[in-house]
């Protein structure tokens, strides 16, 4: 399959707490997106990052790239109620995006 | 600035009948892209519209699924006969560019639920 996968699969956290969620990827890609998609809504994307950087942050958001093991991270620092979403990282695919499993992240106030 | 809509955001049908989902893109997004959650699995790619021609249809499952995209506005996508295994949640998403680096704007989903 070419399809990404994330883990874990789901992640249950308190407020206040950092979660961590991983992404592998089969094939080379030119960048990878991270996405979140509450509960009845669409994806929203949350970062880009390019194969030819190694970490990217943004707000409480801190994204890894390590290329050579075919894997991204994503960290959401100090977690919120409000951050209780699916993330999907998405590598590219010359005119497509390919998106992996989700990780379902529950975070109880 | 309107978003990408879907249209219904909920169809339950019976198996063998015919359901039609259509997608308005953000307006002047030439990029049109159809994809499918099943049941929890991974968002499947299923076709790439650029204007109204057809980019990139690999990922439609058969020839029960037809896509059009008339005068490079809005799509649909009809299913007919619906089967079982047609059901999930059906994502539409927009771009203006193409290529490497391009982020999608998605609509929320039309849940389909074939009985």
């Amino acid at each position: 399959s070419q399809q990404g996968e994330e883990d874990p699969q789901a992640l249950s956290i308190q407020e206040g707490e950092n979660a961590t969620m991983n992404c592998s990827y089969k094939t080379s890609i030119n960048n990878l997106q991270w996405y979140r998609q509450n509960s009845g809504r669409g994806l929203v994307h949350l970062i880009l990052i390019r194969s030819n950087e190694r970490e990217k942050h943004s707000g409480r958001l801190r994204v890894t790239l390590d290329t050579s093991k075919k894997s991204s991270s994503l960290l959401i620092t100090a977690s919120r109620a409000a951050d209780t979403a699916s993330y999907f990282c998405a590598r590219d695919n010359t005119d497509k995006l390919i998106f992996g499993t989700g990780t379902r992240l529950q975070v109880f106030p | 600035e309107a978003g990408v809509t879907q249209f219904p955001s909920h169809s339950v049908i019976e198996k063998g009948q015919t359901v039609t989902l259509r997608c308005d893109p953000i307006s002047g997004h030439d990029n049109l892209y159809w994809y499918r959650r099943v049941m929890g699995k991974e968002i499947k790619f299923l076709l790439h519209f650029v204007k109204e021609s057809k980019q990139d249809e690999s990922g439609m499952p058969n020839n029960r699924f037809l896509a059009e995209r008339t005068g490079g506005t809005y799509s649909t996508l009809k299913v007919q006969p619906a089967e079982l295994e047609d059901s999930g949640v059906y994502f539409c998403a927009s771009s203006q560019e193409m290529g490497a680096g391009e982020k999608l704007f998605f609509g929320s989903g039309t849940q389909l639920s074939v009985l």
